[in-house]
């Protein structure tokens, strides 16, 4: 079965130092990847979406960029964290069945 | 591009209450439509979907949801309230075979109480 971790759950860093997140896809093969944020008490906001190697979109300019090395990896990062940058981030993959799985999450709170 | 509006940030209902989210949707296509739940600190979990097919969607935990195109509505509900269906309801929408566009709306919080 097909299944997706992110990790870490919760991470508290410092304004300015860098982040990664990362997300991994068990179970399928080329999925198309996204990056959400949810900040508090606000919906979800589309970040990054991937459908292969290297090949990533951005919704929004923001402090944040994604990567892809390989089919089943997906990770956020920043080289210098904003207080704005506080959030919830969710990853997820779809194949083909118009609809999302979703990660567990990571609580984000830059200091 | 599609877009979701779910009326309603917060709900609240009685233990045993009918509970009704409601959702509009914004499609150029005929749309993919779906809601998910989300408890504290926990990802997405999908509760239904429509595609194709029968208007009306069954989903988990005794939820369903109607598609009315001429409405352009997708309205979650539940005959009876259970105090773990407290959290909070994302409606989304996404057009046909184009998935890596899914637009989600604000969502709306339930609160159930005793």
């Amino acid at each position: 079965s097909q299944t997706i971790h992110q990790w870490p759950a919760t991470l508290v860093q410092p304004v300015g130092s860098p982040l990664s997140l990362e997300c991994t896809v068990e179970g399928t093969s080329n999925p198309n990847l996204y990056w959400y944020r949810q900040a508090a008490g606000r919906g979800l906001q589309l970040l990054f979406y991937s459908i292969g190697i290297d090949q990533i979109s951005s919704e929004v300019p923001q402090n944040l960029s994604a990567s892809r090395p390989q089919d089943r990896q997906f990770i956020l990062s920043s080289k210098k964290l904003l207080l704005s940058d506080s959030g919830f981030y969710l990853c997820a993959w779809s194949v083909r069945d118009y609809g999302y799985t979703f990660g567990s999450g990571t609580r984000l709170t830059v200091v | 591009a599609q877009s979701v509006t779910q009326l309603g940030s917060h709900v609240s209902v009685s233990e045993g209450a009918l509970v009704l989210l409601r959702c509009n949707y914004s499609s150029s296509v005929p749309p993919y439509l779906f809601w998910y739940v989300q408890y504290p600190n926990q990802g997405l979990q999908l509760l239904l979907k429509y595609t194709t097919g029968a208007t009306l969607v069954k989903g988990i935990n005794g939820f369903e949801a109607e598609f009315k195109k001429s409405e352009t509505s997708f309205h979650l509900t539940k005959p009876s309230a259970h105090m773990s269906d407290a959290a909070e309801y994302f409606c989304a929408v996404s057009e046909i075979f184009n998935n890596n566009d899914m637009r989600f709306g604000a969502g709306t919080r339930l609160t159930v109480k005793p």
